[in-house]
This record gives structure tokens, sequence and C-alpha cells, in this order.
């Protein structure tokens, strides 16, 4: 399997733009979790999926920021208008049936390489 | 609710060292445990877990980890450090009943020739 995919792996973009982040997770994973990741805050899960529905987004920052899942093949995740203070790493993970016990195997989450975000 | 804490945001070592990173966790009830290794501009890789059973785990590149639960600890080691350990580590933390895993703060480790 190729992982977790992330596209564009680096966005530059200006201040009051929209900016959309894209994730293919893993064949037949039925989570997908997005990520930020800035020096001063760290690692921030910021909304999941579970077969495509939103399950929690209260890492949300802020009504600027949407995610959908139209379906369990794609993600995205979009920020508009787009401030400086976005910028960060933007992770995707994808994890098979979250983190629940079956026969005691735990299923991890899959991270994709990251979305470096520059807005200007 | 369940965190984790990771001591020491930065730990450097020379090349041929023990490296040591610590994590400490607070649950109510037995957690898993899990390592993740980041190296620049990639995503977190995952090193090793515990869920059940053997609380000695081995996980890839020569490290384990221990857990101990009368300590609340699952500190992460390496008998031997390589130039190529050199990544930021981050301890996560799950139970049996949640999907998310709540991540530490990372520890940024250096190793020096």
């Amino acid at each position: 399997d190729a992982g977790v995919i992330q596209s564009p792996r680096h966005e530059v973009t200006e201040m009051g733009q929209e900016v959309t982040l894209r994730c293919k997770p893993i064949s037949g994973h039925d989570y997908l979790f997005w990520y930020r990741q800035t020096m001063m805050r760290g690692l921030e899960l910021l909304i999941y999926f579970n077969n495509n529905v939103p399950i929690d987004d209260s890492g949300m920052p802020e009504d600027r920021f949407s995610a959908k899942m139209p379906n369990a093949s794609f993600s995205t995740l979009k920020i508009q208008p787009s401030e400086p203070r976005d910028s960060a790493v933007y992770f995707c993970a994808s994890s098979l049936s979250g983190l629940a016990v079956l026969g005691g195997i735990s299923y991890e989450q899959y991270f994709g390489p990251g979305t470096r975000l520059t807005v200007t | 609710a369940q965190s984790v804490t990771q001591l020491g945001s930065h730990v450097s070592v020379s090349e041929g060292a023990l490296v040591l990173l610590r994590c400490n966790y607070s649950s109510s009830v037995p957690p898993y445990l899990f390592w993740y290794v980041q190296y620049p501009n990639q995503g977190l890789q995952l090193l090793l877990k515990y869920t059940t059973g053997a609380t000695l785990v081995k996980g890839i590149n020569g490290f384990e980890a221990e857990f101990k639960k009368s300590e609340t600890s699952f500190h992460l080691t390496k008998p031997s450090a390589h130039m190529s350990d050199a990544a930021e580590y981050f301890c996560a933390v799950s139970d049996h009943n949640t999907d998310k895993l709540i991540f530490g703060t990372g520890t940024r480790l250096q190793v020096f020739p």
C-alpha cells in the first residue's frame, strides 16, 4: 500500500486566500484524523471521521476551518479565509477501526507526510 | 481523562550511549501506550506499542519500552544511540473506549558523534 497520501506537500498563500488540503487514507481504513503541528502548540487533533462521518470536531480552531469526507478514500481540510497564524504542518492519519480492542490487538494510526502551509 | 507527560523537551546523548526518553501517563484504567518517531520533514511513524500482555515491548530500530503500572510510566530506551536516531519522539495514550490518541509534547533527541 502507498500509505496515507497528502497533497500538496507545500503550500504558500497570501492572507485571505482559501486553502484546501487533501488526504487519501489507506484503503480499508475507516477512521481518518486531521492534526496540526506548530512549534508553539505541538501536535493538535483538529477533527476525526469514522466511516466518512465527523465524530469530533472540537479541535477545529474556528469557523474558518472546515473538513469534509465525501467518500472513504478522500478528505479535505479547508481554511477560508487563511491567516498567518494558520501557518503550520497539517497531518492526516488513518486507522482501522480506531483503537478498538479486538483479540487484544490495537489499531494504530498511520500518518501521512504532512502539508506545510505558509500564509504570508 | 487520559493524559501523558514527557519529561524533557530535549535530550542529548553521544553516539553509542544509552538513550532514555521518559513518559508518564494518567489513566484510571489500563491504557494503551504508544511511542512514535518523527524524522525531519516527515510524518509520525509508530515505533512500538503496548496494549496487553508482556510489559516489555520491542520496537523498530532497536528501541524498547517497559510498561510499569506502579509508576504509571512507559519510558523508551535504546542501549546504544546511533546518529540516525536523531528525531522527535512522541509518547501517546489511549484507552479502551476512545478512538483518539492523546500525544505528549514530544522530546527532541540529539545524537553527537
